[in-house]
């Protein structure tokens, strides 16, 4: 079975640029979840859907950030502008309602 | 995460010993989740508990969670260089809506 899919695995990009993040759930999950990781943070959870819709979007950190999620089987993450404090790992989970997550292989972002 | 407090923040054992890992909680627990990670690298399932006094082993893991307590456990039998890692614990907390809140981690280092 294919596990939930992120691209892309790594992408340095220059400070001010739009980065935007893919997601690809695992199908018949109806729950999924965008986090950042970092060594002084540790594991955000940034936003999560419900059957499409955004539950809960209070860890999104700025303004600059922002998910969407137009069908179940595709999500992104976008940030505009980026800026060098963003650098992180972005995982992308997915799960039946009220069962465990399944995490994706993560996207390490570095911003110059 | 403040709601969920692990301890040790990190490990370093000889391969063989055994090892406990702890995971609690300020808040009521709806479900509890443990994950291995290698840092940067996406986070792989072990357990999940629900019920009080619930125990589960895979292999030479076993996770307890004791309810009235707001905690769970995590005990690693004769430990091997394979079993070194990130440990994430993970819990529904606030609802039982599948959102999970993690654990900062805690870093185990297996010696052979």
């Amino acid at each position: 079975d294919a596990g939930v899919i992120q691209s892309p695995r790594h992408e340095v990009t220059e400070m001010g640029q739009e980065v935007t993040l893919r997601c690809k759930p695992i199908s018949g999950h109806n729950s999924l979840f965008w986090y950042r990781q970092t060594m002084m943070r540790g594991l955000e959870l940034l936003i999560y859907f419900n059957n499409n819709v955004p539950i809960d979007d209070s860890g999104m950190p700025e303004d600059r950030f922002s998910a969407k999620m137009p069908n179940a089987s595709f999500s992104t993450l976008k940030i505009q502008p980026s800026e060098p404090r963003d650098s992180a790992v972005y995982f992308c989970a997915s799960s039946l309602y009220r069962t465990r997550q399944h995490f994706g292989d993560g996207t390490r972002l570095s911003i110059l | 995460s403040q709601e969920l407090e692990q301890s040790p923040q990190s490990l370093i054992v000889q391969e063989g010993k055994n090892l406990t890992i702890n995971c609690t909680s300020s808040k009521t627990l709806y479900g509890l989740y443990w994950y291995k990670q290698k840092y940067g690298e996406g986070l792989i399932f072990l357990m999940m508990l629900q019920k009080g006094g619930e125990e589960k082993s895979h292999e030479k893991i076993t996770a307890k969670l004791d309810e009235k307590k707001q905690q769970s456990s995590l005990h690693i039998t004769a430990s091997q260089p394979s079993h070194a890692g990130i440990y994430l614990c993970g819990a529904d907390i606030y609802t039982n809506a599948g959102k999970s809140t993690f654990g900062d981690g805690t870093t185990l280092t297996v010696k052979p």
